[in-house]
């Protein structure tokens, strides 16, 4: 079964308008983190945002914010103000266990994320 | 901030040669590193866990044999792909677990492509 589900495989804003992108998951485990990369053309994956199982509120960083819904295991990526450079790919992952060194990042489908000028 | 390092970044080569890979973690010590193979237009796919010292664990489906895994350091990790061949071309991306800290931090990537 599938871990993280993005059901967006393709998605179009306008440039200064604000995205979201879904992402759902899977754990029966209490502790996990759950992050959102992008990855450019160029391949590299950078980090945006990261939120813990644990944490009271949503996490945010600058024009990101995550829209953390427990019940509902969803973890939506809330992009404000939507540039021409945030066109990419974007991958929300989860790491079961937020303690344990050796637990690796599972990543979702991704949706491929497309600013409109 | 933490900086991971893949060599090379693009390498071609003919079918049947084997190709190595390095992962670095510039400044912080990973005991556990992670490999991930990326087709086009795909998600990353865990390949394989590397852990300092011992032997690496490999995913379901992974060829051990053929995915040659080393973590002799602390800072570096290698993966080998021994007699490549056309479908073997990817994008192949490391990652390393900051020891201090359990961060995780992406290489930039290798584009293999085996002709």
């Amino acid at each position: 079964a599938q871990k993280i589900t993005q059901t967006q495989p393709g998605m179009f804003v306008q440039e200064k308008e604000a995205v979201t992108l879904d992402c759902t998951y899977d754990t029966s485990d209490p502790s996990y983190g759950l992050f959102w990369y992008k990855q450019p053309s160029s391949g590299e994956m950078i980090f945006l945002i990261y939120q813990g199982s644990y944490d009271q509120q949503n996490a945010t960083e600058g024009r990101y914010s995550l829209n953390f819904q427990k019940a509902r295991k969803s973890a939506n990526l809330v992009i404000s103000a939507s540039q021409l450079g945030d066109s990419a790919m974007y991958f929300c992952a989860m790491r079961e266990g937020i303690y344990n060194a050796g637990n690796m990042l599972t990543f979702g489908g991704g949706t491929r994320l497309m600013v409109k000028p | 901030g933490a900086v991971v390092s893949q060599h090379p970044s693009r390498v071609i080569c003919k079918s049947g040669t084997s190709v190595k890979i390095e992962c670095r973690s510039l400044d912080f010590q990973a005991t556990t590193m992670f490999w991930y193979r990326q087709f086009p237009k795909q998600s990353l796919m865990l390949m394989a866990t590397s852990n300092e010292g011992s032997k690496a664990t490999y995913e379901q489906g992974v060829e051990k044999d053929k995915f040659l895994i080393n973590h002799a350091s602390l800072t570096l990790s290698t993966l080998t792909v021994t007699s490549a061949h056309p479908e073997d071309s990817s994008f192949y991306i490391c990652s390393a677990r900051d020891s201090s800290n359990y961060e995780q931090y992406f290489g930039p990537g290798t584009r293999l492509t085996v002709t």
